[in-house]
């Protein structure tokens, strides 16, 4: 059965460093999506992707997030200047279309 | 704005005891609804959704749901619990179009006694 995989399972950064979180969508689904949950938490929305740009972005998607599709099968968040508040679980969510979105296992970022 | 509540933050059951977890939500038309289960350490896998129709939707690992419009709740339901249906359980609301965001209920954390 096909699957959404995300890379790495687990990062560790300085706060104001740089990370870039990857995600393989499922091959055939034309939307992408990233949530995050703090811990303790619920999950929340970040950003929807379609057709090469963002459709929707939630307020926490500030200009320090950024998502990029650089080729046929990755999607990727970037967190330019990371803060001590960005520690979360982060997922990676594709749809086909309507609605039903399928989830990646998660990165657990953590900012020291 | 969308929202979703989930009353009980824990809830704990016996092993073969039926099961309810309660998800009331606000929206002005009928959203798309779902039910997910979170393991530890696992990601978001989806038990069931409801998009029309049937207002009973029946899902994976025996769990069935049955939407109210009356109410604006979405309750989820297992007949008799095992002991590996212990997660945490969130419900999720989209507008009813493609490829819009999730918004989470605060989920309910389910343990189960032997």
């Amino acid at each position: 059965e096909p699957e959404v995989t995300q890379t790495p399972s687990h990062q560790v950064t300085q706060m104001g460093q740089e990370v870039i979180l990857r995600c393989v969508p499922i091959s055939n689904h034309l939307y992408f999506y990233w949530y995050r949950q703090i811990l303790g938490q619920k999950v929340e929305f970040l950003v929807s992707f379609y057709n090469n740009e963002i459709s929707e972005k939630s307020e926490i998607f500030d200009d320090q997030f950024s998502v990029e599709r650089p080729d046929g099968s990755n999607f990727t968040l970037k967190i330019r200047s990371t803060k001590l508040e960005d520690s979360a679980m982060y997922f990676c969510a594709s749809s086909e279309i309507a609605g039903e979105q399928f989830f990646g296992p998660g990165t657990r970022l953590t900012v020291l | 704005a969308q929202s979703v509540t989930q009353p009980d933050i824990h809830i704990t059951v016996s092993e073969g005891a039926s099961l309810e977890l309660r998800c009331n939500y606000s929206y002005g038309a009928t959203p798309y609804l779902f039910w997910y289960v979170q393991s530890p350490g696992q990601g978001l896998q989806l038990l069931l959704k409801y998009f029309s129709g049937d207002t009973l939707v029946q899902g994976i690992k025996g769990f069935e749901a049955e939407f109210k419009r009356s109410q604006s709740s979405f309750n989820l339901r297992k007949p008799s619990v095992h002991w590996s249906d212990a997660a945490e359980y969130f419900c999720a609301v989209a507008p009813g179009n493609a490829g819009n965001m999730l918004t989470f209920g605060g989920g309910t954390r389910l343990m189960v006694k032997p």
